[in-house]
């Protein structure tokens, strides 16, 4: 079967990093995606991985390993904004997004 | 990027009704998703739409209860039939605009909520 597994909800400090894991099981996988959700808005794309390694866009960075089915999702000097639920999202074999329930990340002053 | 709206944003219906949801692209796109997410719960793919040919509807999901058009490539609509409270959830859309980049990354229409009393 399909299957994401990422924290339910998260808290960090403004500021400061977090890093948001995600471990997944698909048939087949061609790459993996990370949304952001804020609360009651549409999902609004942040990267994508294919190879293994690190991706780096601004305050955001995202890695995979595909050798052990995960990822995570680094944010850093964290803004109150960013307070929103993450979104992992391997596809498998037929390019289809498998998408897990999210993480929840809530950002204290 | 695609800008995607949605109609209506939200709508409270009554046990048994219809309601029909559009979404309008303000660009060409073959691929066309049509999604439902309950609160706090990930997205779940209800069909893919492309123009010129039957919806692809996932399991748990059939055409009689969620009927859709796709007449053409700017332009679709989701019915949700013989609504039930269980069929209260956020509908979005979404599409793959093509040659958007190496990796067609979806973009989303801003939903809408319903709620069935």
């Amino acid at each position: 079967g399909q299957n994401i597994d990422q924290p339910t909800e998260m808290t960090a400090t403004e500021g400061a990093i977090v890093q948001i894991n995600c471990t997944y099981q698909t048939s087949g996988f061609n790459g993996l995606f990370w949304y952001q959700q804020h609360a009651g808005e549409a999902p609004t794309f942040l990267s994508y991985n294919v190879l293994d390694g690190l991706e780096e866009k601004g305050r955001f960075s995202s890695f995979l390993s595909r050798s052990k089915g995960y990822s995570y999702l680094l944010l850093k000097e964290l803004q109150m904004k960013d307070s929103a639920s993450y979104l992992c999202a391997p596809t498998d074999s037929n390019y289809q997004l498998i998408w897990g329930a999210g993480t929840k990340l809530i950002i204290k002053p | 990027s695609a800008v995607i709206s949605q109609k209506p944003s939200r709508d409270i219906c009554q046990r048994g009704t219809s309601l029909t949801i559009q979404c309008q692209v303000d660009s060409q796109v073959t691929m066309m998703f049509w999604y439902r997410q309950q609160p706090g719960q990930s997205l779940t793919l209800i069909a893919t739409a492309n123009q010129g040919s039957e919806a692809t509807y996932e399991s748990g999901f059939v055409i009689d209860k969620f009927p859709i058009s796709r007449p053409n490539l700017t332009f679709s609509t989701l019915t949700v039939s013989n609504m039930s409270p269980e069929d209260s959830s956020i509908y979005l859309c979404s599409v793959e605009p093509p040659n958007m980049s190496s990796y067609n990354e979806q973009f989303f229409g801003p939903g809408t909520r319903l709620t069935v009393l």
